[in-house]
């Protein structure tokens, strides 16, 4: 089954620093998927990409997809105390269950 | 703008007993879903739920779990005999073709 894998798994910068979160998976996707989860609260959506984009921009992030790599990655530039969370990859193949990987927790640091 | 509601979000149960967890999808959205995220875990897919049955499931749904869209609205999760395992946040999701929307989550806990 797809499976995303996010790393690293923990990440700690400063504020106003650019903060790089990678994810893998293993099959055919239609779509990947970033959320953010502030600690044990709900999933809240970032961006989706889907697999015949290369590169997607919303605001103060970057998402790249590389399907031969089966990878993506999120950026988040000029970071702040407020972005502090775990964030988490999702694929699916098409109206299909999302698989979620284990997630990176990121801290900024003021 | 529309988003999906859960309640409650909170729930205390005792091991053995029923519990019914709610959702409200958004209202044009066709496909339903519910994940469940244990503590410090990820989100794991449980069901998904489409023209009024469901369209697939994971290991996790057993024959404890079970799933209703009793009226136009609502999509419940039933678990008829709770265990201490079952203690997560339990997330209901929807979409009509790609993003997924997702509620804010129902926090389980079993005593």
């Amino acid at each position: 089954s797809q499976q995303g894998e996010e790393d690293p798994q923990a990440l700690s910068i400063q504020e106003g620093e650019n903060a790089t979160m990678n994810c893998s998976y293993k099959t055919s996707i239609n779509n990947l998927q970033w959320y953010r989860q502030n600690s044990g609260r709900g999933l809240v959506h970032l961006i989706l990409i889907r697999s015949n984009e290369r590169e997607k921009h919303s605001g103060r992030l970057r998402v790249t997809l590389d399907t031969s790599k089966k990878s993506s990655s999120l950026l988040i530039t000029a970071s702040r105390a407020a972005d502090t969370a775990s964030y988490f990859c999702a694929t699916d193949a098409g109206n299909t269950p999302l698989v979620f990987g284990k997630g990176t927790r990121l801290s900024v640091i003021a | 703008e529309p988003e999906v509601t859960q309640t409650p979000s909170h729930q205390v149960t005792q091991m053995g007993q029923e519990v019914i967890l709610r959702c409200v999808p958004i209202s044009n959205h066709l496909y339903f879903y519910w994940y469940r995220q244990i503590l410090g875990q990820k989100v794991e897919f449980l069901v998904s739920f489409y023209n009024n049955e469901i369209s697939e499931k994971s290991e996790i749904f057993d024959d404890q779990f079970s799933v209703e869209r009793p009226d136009g609205s609502n999509f419940t999760l039933k678990i008829r005999s709770t265990k201490l395992e079952d203690s997560a946040m339990y997330f209901c999701a929807s979409n009509n073709q790609n993003e997924q929307f997702f509620g804010p989550g129902t926090r389980l806990t079993v005593l």
